[in-house]
């Protein structure tokens, strides 16, 4: 099974509006990891915001929040007042535990969203 | 710019060449780590260096040879590479490997291509 699924391969919105980009994740662990990165074209991963699975409150970066439903085991990012500079991929990532050892950690990507943003 | 620094930037290689890529960051940061991206495809983990030391290896063919000479650089020697080596290399660091709410910083990226 997937660890972390990204079901919307390709989002479009108009510039000013807000988007929701989808992400769900698979996991028997109680502690864990979830990020948000974005990579433009030009190929960096910019980390964007973070929520952890102990957190109550859902995670708030500038314009980017985090929708955590944990029952639901989604985390889906939400971006508000999108500019025409947020056009890239978004990955979903989740961070546990590499083995039952506890002794490493390992970071999971999902397939990614392209989020085109229009005028 | 990202306080994960890699060089170079492209390389263009035959698959009888031997080059090497270069990570570099200065946050004190004590867990290293290298993933390759294919074009439209998520990045995958290689290695994970942790306080200098190989923690973890995903079965990653042995013509791509990792070494962490100090807590600061890391590097990926690589030697007889196939043409589907071809891809973005990531360099990533972060505080510790055991902390799960720690976010990887990443590199800009090599982008190799294997003749």
């Amino acid at each position: 099974a997937q660890k972390i699924t990204q079901t919307q391969p390709g989002m479009f919105v108009q510039e000013k509006e807000a988007v929701t980009l989808d992400c769900t994740y698979d996991t028997s662990d109680q502690s864990y990891g979830l990020f948000w990165y974005k990579q433009p074209s030009s190929g960096e991963m910019i980390f964007l915001i973070y929520q952890g699975s102990y957190d109550e409150q859902n995670a708030t970066e500038g314009r980017y929040s985090l929708n955590f439903q944990k029952a639901r085991k989604s985390a889906n990012l939400v971006i508000s007042a999108s500019q025409l500079g947020d056009s890239a991929m978004y990955f979903c990532a989740m961070r546990e535990w590499f083995d039952i050892t506890g002794t490493a950690s390992k970071l999971t990507f999902g397939t990614g969203t392209r989020l085109q943003v229009t005028l | 710019d990202t306080e994960v620094t890699q060089t170079p930037k492209h390389l263009v290689m035959g698959m009888t060449n031997k080059k090497s890529l270069k990570c570099e960051q200065h946050m004190g940061h004590r867990a290293m780590y290298w993933y390759k991206q294919k074009a439209k495809k998520p990045p995958e983990l290689m290695f994970v260096y942790s306080y200098e030391k190989l923690s973890i290896n995903e079965s990653v063919p042995s013509r791509f040879s990792p070494e962490c000479p100090n807590s600061s650089l890391l590097n990926l020697h690589l030697h007889a590479l196939q043409p589907e080596d071809s891809a973005l290399y990531l360099c990533a660091s972060s505080q510790r490997l055991l902390e799960l709410n720690q976010p990887q910083h990443f590199g800009d990226g090599t982008r190799l291509s294997i003749l």
